[in-house]
């Protein structure tokens, strides 16, 4: 069965910290790795990551896939109050028509002023 | 506003009645997909659909639960003899048909059965 653990479970830092989220996996068929920061409603879509070592950026937020050691860190630089959300990491399998996303429980990232 | 759009946002029902929640993809996107999520977990996969055939169903997708998307646009998920166990987000996403294209979700609705 595919897995999915995210860690910490929850974090407080403040603002201008920088921080890293940790996500380790196991899935028979890999096919990639997503990140998504989910405030109070909808997850949105961070990073996709399919081959390893080969970091994805954005602003201030970047992402790198380890497939030999099976893990993920999203890092966030310069923290600010708006990055406070649960960030989720998730599994998409190969094989198929297979499309089904498995989600860790996610980080609770709380940035104080 | 072109994302994922659900309806109604919020549903309270008592125990034992049926609802039915609805979901609009992105209008380019053939794939949809229904999530469930729970205070302090990630979401749980129910159901995917290509086009408007159901490709792939969950083991949690018990005989009470049900979806349709009869035209490959919009798409239903009915529960039938609500229980309170079924209080919950209940999320809807759309991607398109390109390989490893990236699932967009739409706010949810959030069903509380009392």
């Amino acid at each position: 069965e595919d897995k999915v653990v995210q860690s910490p479970l929850s974090l407080v830092v403040h603002e201008g910290d920088t921080v890293t989220l940790n996500c380790s996996y196991e899935v028979t068929n890999f096919r990639s790795l997503l990140w998504y920061k989910q405030e109070k409603k909808a997850p949105t879509f961070l990073f996709m990551l399919t081959s390893s070592g080969i970091e994805k950026k954005s602003g201030r937020l970047s992402s790198i896939l380890d497939k030999k050691e099976l893990f993920s860190i999203l890092n966030i630089t310069a923290t600010q109050t708006g990055d406070s959300a649960i960030y989720l990491c998730a599994l998409l399998r190969g094989s198929g028509s297979a499309r089904q996303l498995t989600f860790g429980s996610g980080t609770q990232l709380t940035v104080l002023p | 506003d072109t994302g994922v759009s659900q309806n109604p946002r919020h549903k309270i029902t008592k125990r034992g009645q049926n609802v039915t929640f609805r979901c609009d993809p992105i209008s380019e996107h053939n794939r949809l997909y229904w999530y469930r999520q729970t205070l302090g977990q990630g979401p749980e996969f129910l159901t995917y659909f290509q086009n408007e055939a159901q490709l792939e169903k969950s083991r949690l997708l018990s005989d009470r639960f049900s979806a349709e998307r009869p035209k490959g646009s919009f798409s239903t998920l009915e529960i039938q003899r609500t229980e309170q166990g079924d209080s919950a987000m209940y999320l809807c996403a759309s991607s398109s048909p390109e390989i490893n294209s990236p699932l967009h979700f739409g706010n949810g609705t959030r069903l509380t059965v009392t």
